[in-house]
């Protein structure tokens, strides 16, 4: 059974920092993983989709690495941001996504 | 091309009632999920449908709970006799009929049951 774990579940930060999420997932039988940002009280946004024959992608301030045999992806955010205040959930597809708990990011200015 | 299209966003019942969830997925796309959140909670899968199918249904609790997806029409997550413990956000999202294609998110339906 898949499961999908993230670390840290809470990051507080101040404006200008770099940071890096984590997300693991125990079987690497996987088409592809997201990462996606929740407001509070909104849908999901997707941010990144790495395809399991890719080790990263790039949009913007925004960066996710795979590692399918490690079972480990990253998300990195240069320069944080307040606007970039959110939960990040990672979720990794094989017929459906499952995904991670989530990391909530305060960025303060 | 308008994104996962959610109706009703808000939604309140009284318990006993019956509630109904539409989603109409991306123009092209053919695969609907259906997710649960609880309050402070991460997404749970509930069922993945294509047309006229249910492929995967392991997530939906056994009574109560149906969905659809007919070949004309949105995707339909009804739940019937609903419960206070039943008040959560529903999220429904679409991908095409490509292995590993990126998955869309509506907006999601806030049920509350009162």
């Amino acid at each position: 059974k898949q499961e999908v774990t993230q670390i840290p579940a809470a990051l507080s930060v101040p404006e200008g920092e770099n940071l890096v999420l984590n997300c693991s997932f125990t079987d690497s039988a996987i088409y592809n993983l997201q990462w996606f940002r929740q407001d509070p009280g909104k849908g999901l946004t997707s941010l990144l989709l790495i395809q399991s024959s890719q080790r990263e992608q790039t949009s913007g301030r925004l960066n996710a690495s795979l590692d399918k045999s490690s079972g480990r992806s990253t998300l990195y955010i240069a320069a944080s941001q307040p606007g970039d205040s959110a939960t990040y959930l990672c979720a990794v597809r094989l017929d459906k996504l499952i995904f991670g708990t989530g990391t909530r990011l305060q960025v303060f200015p | 091309n308008a994104g996962v299209m959610q109706n009703p966003r808000h939604l309140v019942r009284r318990r006993g009632q019956e509630a109904r969830l539409r989603c109409s997925p991306m123009k092209g796309h053919s695969h609907v999920y259906w997710y649960r959140q609880l309050p402070e909670e991460g997404l749970k899968f509930m069922v993945y449908l294509q047309k006229e199918n249910i492929i995967d249904e392991s997530g939906m609790p056994k009574e109560r709970f149906s969905a659809e997806f007919p070949k004309e029409g949105p995707s339909i997550l009804r739940i019937q006799q609903v419960v206070r413990g039943d008040s959560a956000a529903y999220f429904c999202a679409s991908s095409p009929e490509v292995t590993g294609a990126e998955a869309f998110f509506g907006q999601g339906t806030r049920l509350t049951v009162v």
